[in-house]
């Protein structure tokens, strides 16, 4: 089974911090995906990678950056933490084929900024 | 128990029941749809794929209906159980972007089993 793990479930931050999100994958995918869930609003795209050192940015990409220096991880930066970036975080990975294939989810962190 | 579209975001059903769940997609370009659960405090997992070449297809209790005719997807549950209890998300692949695996994602219905 695919494993994506992301290193914290809550964290709690202060306005203007820079705060890192981890993520590991552990079945050597391509694809890593980075997303926001927000109530009624849904899954938005912030950043996603298809291969080492390569990043795209998604739809919401203002205010985050990422970090991809090894395939089996994707980090998400909050550059200067601001309160409307209290959210679920949640990282995806996929396998780069001919075909698509379905992205495996991690848990979340749900991310508070005081 | 049935939902119309994704304007009536929970569906209601008795445990036992049979539960469909709709999805309608907008780009006639998609080629590949997925359906996820996603538990409280989960993040969202797969249950089933299907590709555009494919009218229906069936898992364990559950089993995907593609019309592409009219842009409609849905899922149907068999026998749903308490542990149903979730909330169903729709994605799809827009053919051309399989190579990033991008996903477009529906807003998500909410199922409640009543015991």
């Amino acid at each position: 089974d695919v494993k994506v793990t992301q290193s914290s479930r809550y964290l709690v931050k202060r306005t203007g911090e820079k705060v890192f999100l981890e993520c590991v994958q552990d079945m050597d995918h391509e694809n890593m995906f980075w997303y926001r869930q927000d109530p009624g609003l849904g899954l938005r795209l912030i950043y996603f990678s298809y291969d080492v050192k390569m990043k795209e940015k998604g739809d919401i990409p203002e205010g985050y950056s990422v970090s991809r220096e090894k395939k089996e991880r994707f980090s998400l930066i909050l550059e200067s933490a601001s309160t409307n970036q209290t959210s679920m975080y949640l990282c995806a990975s996929s396998l780069r084929a001919r075909g698509p294939k379905p992205q495996h989810f991690g848990d979340g962190t749900r991310l508070s900024i005081l | 128990g049935e939902s119309v579209g994704l304007h009536l975001p929970t569906l209601s059903v008795q445990e036992g029941d049979n539960s469909i769940i709709n999805c309608a997609y907008s780009n006639s370009a998609s080629d590949y749809f997925i359906w996820y659960k996603q538990e409280s405090g989960k993040g969202p997992q797969f249950i089933i794929d299907i590709r555009s070449n494919m009218d229906k297809r069936q898992g364990q209790r559950v089993t995907v209906l593609l019309n592409k005719t009219v842009k409609h997807l849905s899922l149907q549950i068999a026998a749903t159980q308490p542990g149903d209890s979730a909330v169903y998300f729709c994605a799809e692949n827009i053919r051309g972007s399989s190579n990033t695996g991008k996903l477009i994602f529906g807003q998500g219905t909410t199922l409640q089993v009543k015991p």
